[in-house]
Protein backbone atom coordinates (compact mmCIF):
# COMPACT_ATOMS: atom_id res chain seq x y z
CA UNK A 1 0.00 0.00 0.00
CA UNK A 2 1.28 3.46 -0.61
CA UNK A 3 2.61 5.58 2.29
CA UNK A 4 0.98 9.06 1.09
CA UNK A 5 -2.45 8.47 -0.47
CA UNK A 6 -5.02 11.54 -1.74
CA UNK A 7 -7.96 11.50 -2.57
CA UNK A 8 -10.03 12.40 -4.64
CA UNK A 9 -7.34 11.83 -7.32
CA UNK A 10 -9.31 13.92 -9.95
CA UNK A 11 -11.98 16.23 -9.64
CA UNK A 12 -14.14 18.93 -11.88
CA UNK A 13 -15.70 21.24 -9.88
CA UNK A 14 -17.64 24.83 -10.54
CA UNK A 15 -16.70 28.15 -9.56
CA UNK A 16 -18.24 29.11 -6.19
CA UNK A 17 -18.21 25.08 -4.89
CA UNK A 18 -16.85 24.17 -1.44
CA UNK A 19 -14.49 21.14 -1.83
CA UNK A 20 -11.84 19.24 0.03
CA UNK A 21 -8.99 17.37 -0.99
CA UNK A 22 -7.77 14.75 1.85
CA UNK A 23 -4.85 13.09 2.64
CA UNK A 24 -3.69 10.37 4.68
CA UNK A 25 -0.47 8.86 5.44
CA UNK A 26 0.76 5.57 7.38
CA UNK A 27 4.25 6.67 7.59
CA UNK A 28 4.22 8.22 11.17
CA UNK A 29 5.52 11.42 9.84
CA UNK A 30 4.85 14.53 12.41
CA UNK A 31 5.16 17.06 9.38
CA UNK A 32 2.54 17.45 6.51
CA UNK A 33 2.42 19.86 3.79
CA UNK A 34 0.05 20.73 0.91
CA UNK A 35 1.67 21.91 -2.11
CA UNK A 36 -0.10 23.20 -5.93
CA UNK A 37 1.76 22.87 -8.71
CA UNK A 38 1.14 24.92 -11.77
CA UNK A 39 3.24 24.41 -15.55
CA UNK A 40 6.15 26.38 -15.65
CA UNK A 41 5.89 27.38 -11.72
CA UNK A 42 7.29 24.62 -10.46
CA UNK A 43 5.51 23.71 -6.69
CA UNK A 44 4.48 26.48 -4.65
CA UNK A 45 3.75 25.45 -0.72
CA UNK A 46 0.06 26.12 0.34
CA UNK A 47 0.18 25.19 4.32
CA UNK A 48 2.20 23.01 6.64
CA UNK A 49 1.59 21.15 9.79
CA UNK A 50 4.19 20.54 12.04
CA UNK A 51 1.78 18.42 14.58
CA UNK A 52 -2.03 18.55 15.42
CA UNK A 53 -2.04 21.35 16.68
CA UNK A 54 0.68 23.72 14.97
CA UNK A 55 -0.75 25.03 11.44
CA UNK A 56 1.35 27.50 9.51
CA UNK A 57 0.62 29.60 6.15
CA UNK A 58 2.86 28.89 3.67
CA UNK A 59 3.64 30.82 0.36
CA UNK A 60 0.30 30.82 -1.31
CA UNK A 61 -2.67 30.41 1.20
CA UNK A 62 -5.18 32.72 0.50
CA UNK A 63 -8.18 30.95 -0.31
CA UNK A 64 -7.42 28.11 0.95
CA UNK A 65 -7.59 26.23 4.38
CA UNK A 66 -6.85 22.98 6.62
CA UNK A 67 -7.19 20.82 8.66
CA UNK A 68 -5.30 18.60 10.73
CA UNK A 69 -7.60 15.64 11.98
CA UNK A 70 -5.01 13.47 12.74
CA UNK A 71 -1.28 13.14 12.79
CA UNK A 72 -1.96 10.61 9.88
CA UNK A 73 -4.84 13.39 8.15
CA UNK A 74 -4.34 16.74 6.87
CA UNK A 75 -7.08 17.88 4.32
CA UNK A 76 -7.23 21.43 2.07
CA UNK A 77 -10.16 23.13 1.58
CA UNK A 78 -11.47 25.69 -1.45
CA UNK A 79 -13.99 27.23 0.67
CA UNK A 80 -15.18 29.13 -2.96
CA UNK A 81 -13.62 27.48 -5.82
CA UNK A 82 -12.28 29.98 -8.74
CA UNK A 83 -10.57 28.50 -12.14
CA UNK A 84 -7.77 30.05 -10.81
CA UNK A 85 -7.52 27.63 -8.69
CA UNK A 86 -7.60 24.70 -11.29
CA UNK A 87 -4.12 22.78 -10.57
CA UNK A 88 -2.28 19.41 -9.59
CA UNK A 89 -2.20 19.46 -5.55
CA UNK A 90 0.53 17.59 -3.65
CA UNK A 91 0.46 16.26 -0.13
CA UNK A 92 4.11 15.28 1.35
CA UNK A 93 5.46 14.18 4.67
CA UNK A 94 8.40 14.60 6.09
CA UNK A 95 9.89 12.97 9.55
CA UNK A 96 11.52 15.70 11.98
CA UNK A 97 14.52 14.02 12.66
CA UNK A 98 15.37 13.04 9.14
CA UNK A 99 16.79 16.44 7.45
CA UNK A 100 13.72 17.17 5.85
CA UNK A 101 13.26 14.51 3.21
CA UNK A 102 9.67 15.00 1.93
CA UNK A 103 7.61 12.04 0.46
CA UNK A 104 4.99 12.99 -1.58
CA UNK A 105 1.38 11.77 -2.28
CA UNK A 106 0.06 10.95 -6.37
CA UNK A 107 -1.30 14.09 -6.69
CA UNK A 108 -5.22 15.58 -7.14
CA UNK A 109 -5.78 16.86 -10.22
CA UNK A 110 -8.23 19.74 -9.77
CA UNK A 111 -10.24 21.73 -12.41
CA UNK A 112 -12.39 24.77 -11.72
CA UNK A 113 -14.98 25.32 -14.39
CA UNK B 1 14.36 36.06 -0.71
CA UNK B 2 15.19 32.60 -0.64
CA UNK B 3 14.75 31.03 -4.50
CA UNK B 4 15.62 28.20 -6.37
CA UNK B 5 15.93 28.48 -10.24
CA UNK B 6 16.01 25.85 -13.00
CA UNK B 7 17.84 27.36 -16.05
CA UNK B 8 16.38 25.13 -19.12
CA UNK B 9 12.37 24.47 -18.80
CA UNK B 10 12.76 22.00 -21.84
CA UNK B 11 15.19 20.00 -22.79
CA UNK B 12 15.24 17.44 -25.68
CA UNK B 13 18.34 14.57 -26.19
CA UNK B 14 18.35 11.30 -27.77
CA UNK B 15 19.18 8.08 -26.07
CA UNK B 16 22.72 7.83 -25.25
CA UNK B 17 23.58 11.52 -24.83
CA UNK B 18 24.28 13.00 -21.80
CA UNK B 19 22.61 15.02 -19.71
CA UNK B 20 23.25 18.41 -17.23
CA UNK B 21 20.24 20.15 -15.68
CA UNK B 22 21.23 23.44 -14.37
CA UNK B 23 19.89 24.53 -10.50
CA UNK B 24 20.91 27.46 -8.72
CA UNK B 25 20.05 28.66 -5.43
CA UNK B 26 19.19 31.85 -3.19
CA UNK B 27 20.31 31.31 0.62
CA UNK B 28 21.85 32.55 3.62
CA UNK B 29 23.11 29.16 5.61
CA UNK B 30 23.45 26.49 5.17
CA UNK B 31 21.00 24.05 2.98
CA UNK B 32 20.14 20.53 1.86
CA UNK B 33 19.09 20.16 -1.77
CA UNK B 34 17.50 17.93 -3.51
CA UNK B 35 16.67 16.76 -7.09
CA UNK B 36 13.29 15.43 -7.18
CA UNK B 37 11.78 13.48 -10.58
CA UNK B 38 8.26 13.32 -11.67
CA UNK B 39 7.48 10.29 -14.30
CA UNK B 40 4.21 11.04 -16.63
CA UNK B 41 1.32 10.45 -14.50
CA UNK B 42 3.16 9.73 -11.39
CA UNK B 43 4.05 11.69 -7.76
CA UNK B 44 7.25 13.08 -7.04
CA UNK B 45 10.01 10.68 -6.19
CA UNK B 46 13.51 11.48 -4.84
CA UNK B 47 16.57 11.17 -6.75
CA UNK B 48 19.21 12.15 -4.60
CA UNK B 49 19.64 14.69 -1.99
CA UNK B 50 22.65 16.58 -0.58
CA UNK B 51 22.98 17.39 3.15
CA UNK B 52 27.23 17.95 4.33
CA UNK B 53 30.14 16.01 3.08
CA UNK B 54 31.19 15.03 -0.31
CA UNK B 55 29.94 17.63 -2.96
CA UNK B 56 29.37 15.29 -5.59
CA UNK B 57 26.12 12.79 -4.68
CA UNK B 58 24.79 9.96 -6.43
CA UNK B 59 21.30 8.85 -6.79
CA UNK B 60 19.08 6.29 -8.04
CA UNK B 61 18.87 5.68 -11.61
CA UNK B 62 22.62 6.88 -12.51
CA UNK B 63 22.06 10.18 -11.85
CA UNK B 64 24.74 12.29 -9.45
CA UNK B 65 24.60 15.88 -8.82
CA UNK B 66 27.34 18.61 -7.73
CA UNK B 67 27.23 20.91 -5.20
CA UNK B 68 29.45 23.77 -5.90
CA UNK B 69 28.96 26.47 -2.93
CA UNK B 70 31.03 29.33 -4.61
CA UNK B 71 28.64 29.20 -7.42
CA UNK B 72 25.46 28.51 -5.44
CA UNK B 73 24.78 25.75 -7.85
CA UNK B 74 23.37 22.18 -7.82
CA UNK B 75 23.39 20.74 -11.19
CA UNK B 76 22.01 17.05 -12.15
CA UNK B 77 23.83 14.77 -14.42
CA UNK B 78 23.55 11.49 -16.13
CA UNK B 79 26.55 10.47 -18.83
CA UNK B 80 23.75 8.79 -20.71
CA UNK B 81 20.10 9.21 -20.66
CA UNK B 82 17.48 6.61 -22.07
CA UNK B 83 13.92 6.69 -23.08
CA UNK B 84 12.59 5.68 -19.71
CA UNK B 85 14.15 9.08 -18.21
CA UNK B 86 11.70 10.98 -19.63
CA UNK B 87 10.25 13.18 -16.55
CA UNK B 88 9.92 16.13 -15.39
CA UNK B 89 12.81 17.00 -13.22
CA UNK B 90 12.74 19.73 -9.89
CA UNK B 91 15.66 20.93 -8.32
CA UNK B 92 14.32 22.19 -4.60
CA UNK B 93 16.34 23.33 -0.98
CA UNK B 94 15.64 24.19 2.26
CA UNK B 95 17.71 26.01 4.99
CA UNK B 96 19.09 24.70 7.53
CA UNK B 97 19.60 26.56 11.53
CA UNK B 98 17.40 28.46 13.84
CA UNK B 99 14.13 29.28 12.86
CA UNK B 100 14.29 26.21 9.88
CA UNK B 101 10.67 25.17 8.90
CA UNK B 102 11.88 22.51 6.60
CA UNK B 103 9.67 24.09 3.86
CA UNK B 104 11.27 23.39 0.25
CA UNK B 105 11.41 25.96 -2.40
CA UNK B 106 11.12 24.11 -5.73
CA UNK B 107 12.54 25.44 -8.92
CA UNK B 108 10.54 26.18 -12.06
CA UNK B 109 11.03 22.43 -13.41
CA UNK B 110 13.09 20.83 -16.60
CA UNK B 111 10.70 18.98 -18.73
CA UNK B 112 13.00 16.01 -20.47
CA UNK B 113 11.87 14.50 -23.30
CA UNK B 114 14.22 11.42 -24.38
CA UNK B 115 14.12 10.64 -27.86
CA UNK B 116 14.43 6.79 -28.53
Amino acid sequence: DADVTQTPRNRITKTGKRIMLECSQTKGHDRMYWYRQDPGLGLQLIYYSFDVKDINKGEISDGYSVSRQAQAKFSLSLESAIPNQTALYFCATSEVWVLYEQYFGPGTRLTVT
Amino acid sequence: AQSVSQHNHHVILSEAASLELGCNYSYGGTVNLFWYVQYPGQHLQLLLKYFSGDPLVKGIKGFEAEFIKSKFSFNLRKPSVQWSDTAEYFCAATSRGSGNTGKLIFGQGTTLQVKP
